[in-house]
């Protein structure tokens, strides 16, 4: 059963870059067949799709993130990352790591870790 | 970008109820829809794709229907485990969008 897991710190205080790992077990994120990303939820509101990345490195990002985020790939590791920097407190949310059809459909989710940014 | 909104914000059932929740796009999404449930603490689960395709191992009391601008997501009989908040997202054209959510609760 795939399973996927965040891992990174979870206070990064403001200005400074926010940096998440997703560990995929259970199987392997050397496939062509889907895709990685990463989606975050603000405490109490609803989900915001951040970036989406392909086994091949391109990378797809939200418009009003992307002067700020990167994405990539260590397949060695069967892990995925992601990099925010110039962090603000809007940036305070709990970031999933999901698996990503080619549909653009998110069907499988890690767990979840809560970021906070504070000065 | 696609701006999706729900209605209601929270829907207040009883086990056995039928409930519907509804989804609209700021523009048309053809089919490109999917429903989500989420539970306190819990990372969303995929319920249903392109609209009305139920996800393997969802239970048939859940069905999805709608095109265009327009989608809803039905539960035919509320059960326990089934209160919890649902979202919408299109997948029509990036960025991808989810709606506001959708709280049901007793």
């Amino acid at each position: 059963q795939l399973q996927l897991q965040e891992s990174g710190p979870g206070l990064v205080k403001t200005s400074e870059t926010l940096s998440l790992t997703c560990t995929v077990s259970g199987g392997s994120i050397s496939t062509s067949d889907y895709y990685w990303g990463w989606v975050r939820q603000p405490p109490g509101k609803g989900l915001e799709w951040i970036g989406t990345i392909l086994l091949s490195g391109s990378t797809y990002f939200h418009p009003s993130l992307e002067s700020r985020v990167a994405m990539s790939v260590d397949t060695s590791k069967n892990q995925f990352s992601l990099r925010l920097n110039s962090v603000t407190a809007a940036d305070t949310a709990v970031y999933y790591c999901t698996r990503v059809r080619p549909t653009r459909i998110f069907d499988f989710w890690g767990q979840g870790t809560p970021v906070t940014v504070s000065s | 970008d696609i701006q999706m909104t729900q209605s209601p914000s929270t829907l207040s059932a009883s086990v056995g109820d039928r409930v519907t929740i509804t989804c609209r796009a700021s523009q048309s999404i053809n089919s490109w829809l999917a429903w989500y449930q989420q539970k306190p603490g819990k990372a969303p689960n995929l319920l249903i794709n392109k609209a009305s395709n139920l996800e393997s191992g969802v239970p048939s009391r859940f069905s999805g229907s709608g095109s265009g601008t327009e989608f809803t997501l039905t539960i035919s009989s509320l059960r326990p485990e089934d209160f919890a908040t649902y979202y919408c997202q299109q997948y029509k054209s990036p960025p991808w969008t989810f709606g506001q959510g959708t709280k049901v609760e007793i």
